[in-house]
């Protein structure tokens, strides 16, 4: 069937330095997306959304880029930082479906 | 601001035994949902409820039931538990339906069944 899955599962990074996580989907009827954060032991947060007459939304130093014609979503995190360490979900909307998540990545940021 | 209250944290369950996970919300949003998080497999949704008195399966219901008597609670119920129900348990809430907008979490409720 259709789903949502990540091509890295663990991604380390030096701070400072620019993250890209990304996320490929396979549901070209997918019309809103979503990218969580979730630190150990808490729930996941809410990070940005973009539905999909959008290709690019920024919020503060991270951006979603969405690419309709290759089913490729990302989350870009600027000058990343040690509170930016998590695992990031990025989540799909079929109109009026429920919410699929992916499986996840984890950020690990390097001092 | 609360926010969405999960309990209990965590719980040891014995298999057989009947168990709720309480869930409460502040934010009057209308809809939510029940999700269980397992290493590996992500978020997967086992019920959810647009709106006070109506509820759907989602993606993993089998074992679960759910009731949404008011708008604030949406409590989920294993009617007997199995180890492979060993999870960690996380509710959410939205102001639309479910998929439309962004779903606030609570902390999780971590259950283990032995």
């Amino acid at each position: 069937g259709e789903s949502v899955g990540l091509h890295l599962p663990t991604l380390s990074v030096q701070e400072g330095d620019n993250s890209i996580i990304n996320c490929a989907y396979s549901n070209s009827a997918s019309d809103y997306f979503i990218w969580y954060k979730q630190e150990s032991g808490k729930g996941p947060q809410f990070i940005i959304d973009i539905r999909s007459n959008m290709d690019k939304r920024q919020g503060q130093r991270v951006t979603v880029l969405l690419n309709k014609t290759v089913k490729h979503l990302s989350l870009q995190i600027a000058a990343t930082q040690p509170g930016d360490s998590a695992v990031y979900f990025c989540a799909e909307n079929k109109a009026g479906n429920m919410l699929t998540f992916g499986g996840g990545t984890r950020l690990m940021v390097k001092p | 601001i609360a926010g969405i209250t999960q309990a209990p944290t965590s719980q040891i369950l014995a298999a057989g035994r009947r168990m709720t996970l309480r869930c409460t919300q502040d934010m009057r949003h209308n809809a939510m949902y029940w999700y269980r998080q397992d290493l590996g497999l992500g978020l997967r949704l086992i019920h959810y409820s647009n709106t006070a008195g109506t509820t759907g399966k989602g993606e993993v219901p089998d074992g679960y039931s759910v009731s949404r008597a008011n708008t604030d609670d949406f409590p989920l119920t294993l009617a007997s538990a199995v180890p492979s129900q060993t999870s960690v348990y996380f509710c959410a809430s939205s102001d639309r339906g479910i998929g439309n907008t962004e779903a606030f979490f609570g902390q999780g409720t971590r259950l283990t069944v032995v």
